[in-house]
C-alpha cells in the first residue's frame, strides 16, 4: 500500500492568495483527518470527515479554511485568502474505522509558507 | 474530559542504552492509547496502542509500552538505543468515542548521542 499521499509537499505562497492542499486516503480506510502542526500549538485537528461526510469542523480556525471530501479516495483543504499565520505544516490521516482504538494513518505532510 | 502528560521536552541518551520516554495521562473511560514517531520533516507513524487487551504492548522497531492503570501511566522503552531512533515521540490518549477524540502529548525529542 502506498499510505497516505499528499500534494504538494512544499508551498510558498504569497498573502492574499489561495491555497489547495490534496489527500488520498488508504484505500478501504473511511474516516479522514486533517491536523495541522506548528511550533507553537503543536498537532491541531482542523476537521475529520467519516464516511465522506465532516463530522467535526470545530477546529477549522476561520471561516477561510474550507474542507471537501468528495468521494472516498480524496479530500482538499483550501485556505482562501492565505495569510502568513497559516504557515505551518499541514498533515492528513485516515483510519479504518470511525472508532478512536483503530489508530491514525499519517501523510507526510504538506508545508506551507505564506509570505 | 482527558488529558495526557509527557514527562520530558527531551531525553539524551547514548547509543546502545535504554530509552524511557514517559507518558501519563487522565481519563474518565477505559482509554485506548499509542505511542507515535515522527522523523524529522516526516509524518506521524504509529509505533504501538494499546485496547485493553494486554498491557504489556510490543511495537515497531522493537519498542514497547507497558499500561500502568494504577499509575494512570503508559511509558515507552527500548531496551537498546539506535542512532535511527532520534526523533520526536508522541503519546496519545483516546477518549474511546470517535476518531476525533484523540489528544495529543506535547512530544519527547529523543536525542541519541554517539
Amino acid at each position: 500500500d502506498a499510505g497516505v499521499i499528499q500534494s504538494p509537499r512544499h508551498e510558498v505562497t504569497e498573502m492574499g492568495q489561495e491555497v489547495t492542499l490534496r489527500c488520498k486516503p488508504i484505500s478501504g480506510h473511511n474516516s479522514l483527518f486533517w491536523y495541522r502542526q506548528t511550533m507553537m500549538r503543536g498537532l491541531e485537528l482542523l476537521i475529520y470527515f467519516n464516511n465522506n461526510v465532516p463530522i467535526d469542523d470545530s477546529g477549522m480556525p476561520e471561516d477561510r479554511f474550507s474542507a471537501k471530501m468528495p468521494n472516498a479516495s480524496f479530500s482538499t483543504l483550501k485556505i482562501q485568502p492565505s495569510e502568513p499565520r497559516d504557515s505551518a505544516v499541514y498533515f492528513c490521516a485516515s483510519s479504518l474505522g470511525a472508532g478512536s482504538g483503530w489508530g491514525l494513518h499519517f501523510g507526510p505532510g504538506t508545508r506551507l509558507t505564506v509570505t | 474530559a482527558q488529558s495526557v502528560t509527557q514527562l520530558d521536552s527531551h531525553v539524551s541518551v547514548s547509543e546502545g542504552t535504554p530509552v524511557l520516554l514517559r507518558c501519563n495521562y487522565s481519563s474518565s473511560y477505559s482509554p485506548s492509547l499509542f505511542w507515535y514517531v515522527q522523523h524529522p520533516n516526516k509524518g506521524l507513524q504509529l509505533l504501538l496502542k494499546y485496547t485493553s487487551a494486554a498491557t504489556l504492548v510490543k511495537g515497531i522497531n522493537g519498542f514497547e509500552a507497558e499500561f500502568k492503570k494504577s499509575e494512570t501511566s503508559f511509558h515507552l522503552t527500548k531496551p537498546s538505543a539506535h542512532m535511527s531512533d532520534a526523533a520526536e515521540y508522541f503519546c496519545v490518549v483516546s477518549d474511546g468515542g470517535g476518531a476525533d477524540g484523540l489528544t495529543f502529548g506535547k512530544g519527547t525529542h529523543l536525542i541519541i548521542q554517539p
